[in-house]
């Protein structure tokens, strides 16, 4: 069953909390990608993760960093959140070189 | 920014028309990725056209890809209502490995 799972679905956190999104795949993929999507700026690519403890920064890795100690496996960690970091977040993961990327179906996090 | 400015935004057409969404990019890429995002959801890969590939057929849908004027288009023929979501091309800034840079995308409505 060809699945990347995030979790939570939901969050609210307060302004200066810490923020933990988790994300796993079973698919066996090297390549896993964390996006943020905000209403008219379609996906922005925060950092992407080409295997076990190999990040890569993105386009907009500012306030952010990840974690990748296992293959199936790929977080993302806000260090004291701030209310601009309210969005939805997507992980994803491929094979390299090109093939399709599956995406999660998402955590809306709001910071309040 | 790797997209070009006409790319449009949001279109709207009646069941049984035909619509193409065009995309520009700035930067060479060996592959064009199409995706559809359905409200509430990630995105999903609906054609993915290579660069030895002028064009691409999958059911309703057409995708081609010049490559000289770096543009990619997607057409849908006889569109249905279930086709309305939010279109994205990604282009794959890496060669070896999967680096998915998403445009704005164009969000289609089709109504009876």
């Amino acid at each position: 069953d060809m699945k990347v799972t995030q979790m939570p679905r939901y969050l609210i956190k307060r302004m200066g909390e810490n923020v933990l999104l988790e994300c796993g795949q079973d698919m066996s993929h090297e390549t896993m990608y964390w996006y943020r999507q905000d209403p008219g700026l379609g996906l922005q690519l925060i950092y992407i993760s080409y295997d076990v403890d190999s990040n890569s920064e993105g386009d907009i890795p500012k306030g952010y960093r990840v974690s990748r100690k296992k293959r199936e496996h790929f977080s993302l960690i806000l260090d004291s959140a701030k209310t601009n970091q309210t969005s939805v977040y997507f992980c994803a993961s491929s094979f390299p070189g090109g093939a399709e990327v599956f995406f999660g179906k998402g955590t809306r996090l709001t910071v309040v | 920014s790797q997209w070009g400015e006409e790319n449009l935004q949001a279109l709207s057409i009646q069941e049984g028309e035909d619509v193409t969404m065009n995309c520009s990019y700035k930067t060479y890429t060996t592959v064009v990725h199409w995706y559809r995002q359905d409200s509430g959801r990630g995105p999903a890969l609906i054609i993915l056209i290579r660069s030895n590939e002028r064009e691409k057929r999958s059911g309703r849908l057409r995708a081609t890809l010049d490559t000289s004027s770096q543009s990619s288009s997607l057409s849908i023929t006889a569109a249905q209502c279930e086709d309305t979501a939010v279109y994205f091309c990604a282009t794959d800034l890496s060669s070896s490995f999967s680096k998915l840079v998403f445009g704005q995308g164009t969000s289609l409505s089709v109504v009876p």
